[in-house]
């Protein structure tokens, strides 16, 4: 166990829809990132967050938006979704410097 | 920008033998952090190894190494008495010295056979 909790595990919802992705990252850990990995693809960067404020953006849709609350724990809103947002998300957490743990991911599918 | 680059899609190897995995990287960065991870069919993102790039020791980990080129800017994985619990997807990746986001490669598909 990573110590990242990610919810739902599973998602499966219709084109146009919107969805928000649950990550709780580890105790202490005040950076948290995002990535999507399509089938049998490679891990590609979304967006890191540390601390509350945004850190980083990667190859994110406009349709794609997170925050970070708070409490540390942070949501990753998907909107307007279409098939090709099919896959499985990501969060990871650190203390800002060396490894990333991963939670077990969100699994969407749009159909 | 990092960049990671692993040239093995795929691989094999019977069980109890050894394999290696590459990966090169290319950085302008003096200080930074290499990894692999294991992503097995469950898909779940496990941390293997860990390498501090100004640290010359090759990190090891049970069965894992690394072997560490700083001025070639590689980064192998050696596997030893390979079981079968370690047919998974392996990737590469990139960290800076600063917390910013991992930088993966596109990762080697590492089948062990009985």
């Amino acid at each position: 166990d990573s110590g990242v909790t990610q919810t739902p595990k599973h998602l499966i919802t219709a084109t146009g829809q919107r969805v928000t992705l649950r990550c709780s990252p580890r105790s202490g850990d005040l950076s948290v990132y995002w990535y999507q990995q399509s089938l049998d693809q490679g891990l590609q960067f979304l967006i890191q967050y540390y601390n509350g404020e945004e850190r980083a953006k990667g190859n994110i849709l406009e349709r794609f938006s997170a925050q970070q609350f708070p409490d540390l724990h942070s949501e990753l809103n998907l909107s307007s979704l279409e098939l090709g947002d099919s896959a499985l998300y990501f969060c990871a957490s650190s203390q800002g410097y060396s490894e990333a743990f991963f939670g077990q991911g969100t699994r969407l599918t749009v159909v | 920008a990092q960049t990671v680059t692993q040239s093995q899609p795929e691989m094999s190897v019977q069980e109890a033998e050894t394999v290696t995995l590459s990966c090169t990287y290319d950085t302008s960065e003096n200080n930074y952090y290499l990894f692999w991870y294991k992503q097995p069919p469950s898909r779940q993102m496990i941390l293997v190894i860990r390498q501090e790039a100004y640290k010359q020791q090759n990190a090891t980990e049970n069965r894992f190494s690394v072997n560490f080129q700083k001025a070639a800017k590689s980064f192998s994985l050696k596997i030893s008495d390979s079981q079968l619990g370690d047919t998974a997807m392996y990737f590469c990746a990139f960290g800076d010295n600063a917390g910013n986001m991992l930088t993966f490669g596109g990762g080697t598909r590492l089948m062990v056979k009985p």
